[in-house]
């Protein structure tokens, strides 16, 4: 069981561009989170998808936006990028109760 | 945004001594999460708690929701030179795996 695969691993970009990062979940899982993880703190939740719906959504603007496939796999995009957005973008999946994380993407914004 | 108040921020301890952390919070939760995460890595599952008063071991690791469902501890015993690393509790209030993170415990040991 591969657990749950997120992928880039790293990625740089510059302010104003946008990005789109990809999540493959724990097999089984059926929900998909993702938080954003600053230096030194810990994760915040940004939204949840379920069914291929956002089911609920953090305290982000709208610049975040998601998506969910068919085969739970999910994809969280960026747009117009700030300064602020460079952080640990972690994915999480779940069945029931508990959460599994992913290694997370590392997206620095220059 | 929302994080749980969690102590203490750091600690460094002798290896085989034992660690006690907590997590406390304002709002009651339904679920509570604890969590290993080592540098440029993603959060581990350590243990779930899932009612008031439970008492949970893996391990050298044991953790307890609390009474009033406003606060978990973790304890580890014996404490060995790879339990290095930061320490997250994380509660769900809904039920719905809508989970607020702790500001962690970096733990540190001294062989």
């Amino acid at each position: 069981d591969a657990g749950v695969t997120q992928s880039p691993t790293h990625l740089i970009k510059t302010r104003g561009q946008q990005v789109t990062l990809r999540c493959s979940p724990k097999s089984g899982h059926d929900t998909v989170s993702w938080y954003q993880q600053a230096l030194g703190q810990g994760p915040q939740f940004i939204f949840q998808y379920y069914e291929e719906e956002e089911r609920q959504r953090g305290n982000f603007p709208d610049r975040f936006s998601g998506h969910q496939f068919p085969n739970y796999s999910s994809e969280l995009n960026v747009n117009a990028l700030l300064l602020g957005d460079s952080a640990l973008y972690l994915c999480a999946s779940s069945l029931e109760v508990a959460v599994v994380f992913g290694p997370g993407t590392r997206l620095t914004v220059l | 945004g929302q994080q749980l108040n969690q102590s203490p921020q750091s600690m460094f301890i002798q290896e085989g001594e034992d660690v006690s952390m907590n997590c406390t919070s304002s709002s009651i939760f339904n679920t509570w999460l604890w969590y290993k995460q080592d540098p440029g890595e993603g959060p581990v599952l350590l243990i779930a708690l899932y009612k008031a008063g439970e008492l949970t071991s893996n391990g050298r690791l044991t953790a307890q929701f609390g009474i009033t469902r406003k606060d978990s501890f973790l304890n580890i015993s014996a404490s060995i030179p790879s339990d290095v690393g930061i320490y997250f509790c994380a509660g769900d209030t809904s039920g719905t795996y809508k989970y607020i993170f702790g500001t962690g415990t970096r733990l540190k040991v001294l062989a």
